[in-house]
């Protein structure tokens, strides 16, 4: 089975703090993903990352940054905290390099909150 | 503009019966979809996926159907349970925005009723 880890599950932090959310797969896929999700707005892309050192902006990449120092591992920085970015965070992981959109598994989350 | 939506925020069946969740999609170019279950406080599930150049495709107790003429894909489960019940999206591959990425819609609840 495909399995997508997430760092935390649950996440407090202050205004201007810096965090990071970790993202591991254990399936060698290529390509890795960071959504959040909020009531009403779904499901929006922040982030993804198509191989080890490449990134490529989402639909809401303001405010975050990403690294993939390692094919397995996709990490989500925000670089300080706001209100805002109170939200579900979701990683995914998906695929090979066909060039082909393939499906994504979903890890279970973090749900942070920004005080 | 052209985003995959749905018809129904909320879906409520009795246990037994089958569900049936429909999604539109308005973009032509894309030509892989795919079918995903949240249950509540959990990340999204895979549960089928299919790609254009099929209309059915089946699994346990699912089958989606794609109807590329109306541009309308479902997702049906038989003999729905308590445990299906959770937020089912669907999922398109936009080719037109030249990334290997998926764009989700806004999701359906679905309630089953004991």
């Amino acid at each position: 089975d495909v399995k997508v880890t997430q760092s935390s599950r649950y996440l407090v932090k202050r205004t201007g703090e810096k965090v990071f959310l970790e993202c591991v797969q254990d399936m060698d896929h290529e390509n890795m993903f960071w959504y959040r999700q909020d009531p009403g707005l779904g499901l929006r892309l922040i982030y993804f990352s198509y191989d080890v050192k490449m990134k490529e902006k989402g639909d809401i990449p303001e405010g975050y940054s990403v690294s993939r120092e390692k094919k397995e591992r996709f990490s989500l920085i925000l670089e300080s905290a706001s209100t805002n970015q109170t939200s579900m965070y979701l990683c995914a992981s998906g695929g090979g390099s066909s060039g082909a959109t393939d499906t994504q598994y979903f890890g279970p989350g973090t749900r942070l909150t920004v005080l | 503009g052209e985003s995959v939506g749905l018809h129904l925020p909320t879906l409520s069946v009795q246990e037994g019966d089958n569900s049936i969740i429909n999604c539109a999609y308005s973009n032509s170019a894309s030509d892989y979809f795919i079918w995903y279950k949240q249950e509540s406080g959990k990340g999204p599930q895979f549960i089928i996926d299919i790609r254009s150049n099929m209309d059915k495709r089946q699994g346990q107790r699912v089958t989606v159907l794609l109807n590329k003429t109306v541009k309308h894909l479902s997702l049906q489960i038989a003999a729905t349970q308590p445990g299906d019940s959770a937020v089912y999206f669907c999922a398109e591959n936009r080719l037109d925005t030249g990334r290997r990425a998926l764009t989700f819609g806004s999701g359906t609840r679905l309630q089953v009723q004991p």
